[in-house]
């Protein structure tokens, strides 16, 4: 299944690092989609992009900033981390806001 | 906030049964979609389910999109070891803003039995 990317999928950070998350998808959808998944947790919504436009951010801290040039590219901007901030990273993109969404693989992100 | 229960949190398989699992929602749901993840991968859409009392196939998957609209339900017949995985229940409960968002239960672990 190739139809989200995402690069990396692996990323060691320290804390005073910027580093950014990419996600591509190739399905012709109208919205993306950040979530955070940690262990033993359910997964966790972030940000939701419509049409590029950001209509949902769930009391994200600022250290994260996502970024929606066009409907196919999403980035999530990571600046000064923490250790907690660690876990994997997942892209989702659907037809329309809502509808089913359809995840890429993921991004391991470990902050040291 | 709403919640979603998922059970059982874990459970060991051996190859040529079946296995069970469900969600349930503290509210109303309006779609129940059931998702797969394998490890270091994201997780991959099984069934979606619109319409209260709706049973949908997808192999030797079975899901059901209860009557009270608070629950669901996941079979899978016959298990392979290729089953095992992480599986998660996800609901919304709108189309229209913030309530339109996905739920998802904290997933049910398969395993094969040693």
């Amino acid at each position: 299944e190739t139809g989200v990317t995402q690069t990396p999928r692996h990323l060691v950070m320290g804390m005073t690092n910027k580093k950014s998350l990419k996600c591509e998808q190739h399905l012709g959808h109208n919205a993306m989609y950040w979530y955070k998944q940690s262990a033993k947790k359910p997964l966790e919504l972030m940000f939701v992009y419509s049409l590029e436009e950001r209509v949902e951010n769930n009391s994200v801290p600022s250290r994260f900033s996502p970024e929606c040039p066009n409907s196919s590219h999403l980035f999530l901007h990571l600046h000064t981390l923490q250790p907690e901030d660690s876990a994997l990273y997942l892209c989702a993109s659907s037809r329309e806001l809502n509808y089913e969404q359809y995840f890429g693989p993921g991004t391991r992100l470990t902050v040291t | 906030g709403q919640q979603l229960n998922q059970s059982p949190q874990s459970m060991f398989i051996q190859e040529g049964e079946d296995v069970s699992m469900n969600c349930t929602s503290s509210s109303i749901f309006n779609t129940w979609l059931w998702y797969k993840q394998d490890p270091g991968e994201g997780p991959v859409l099984l069934i979606a389910l619109y319409k209260a009392g709706e049973l949908t196939s997808n192999g030797r998957l079975t899901a059901q999109f209860g009557i009270t609209r608070k629950d669901s339900f996941l079979n899978i017949s016959a298990s392979i070891p290729s089953d095992v995985g992480i599986y998660f229940c996800a609901g919304r409960a709108n189309y229209g803003g913030s309530q339109g968002n996905l739920i998802f239960g904290k997933g049910t672990k398969l395993s094969v039995k040693p």
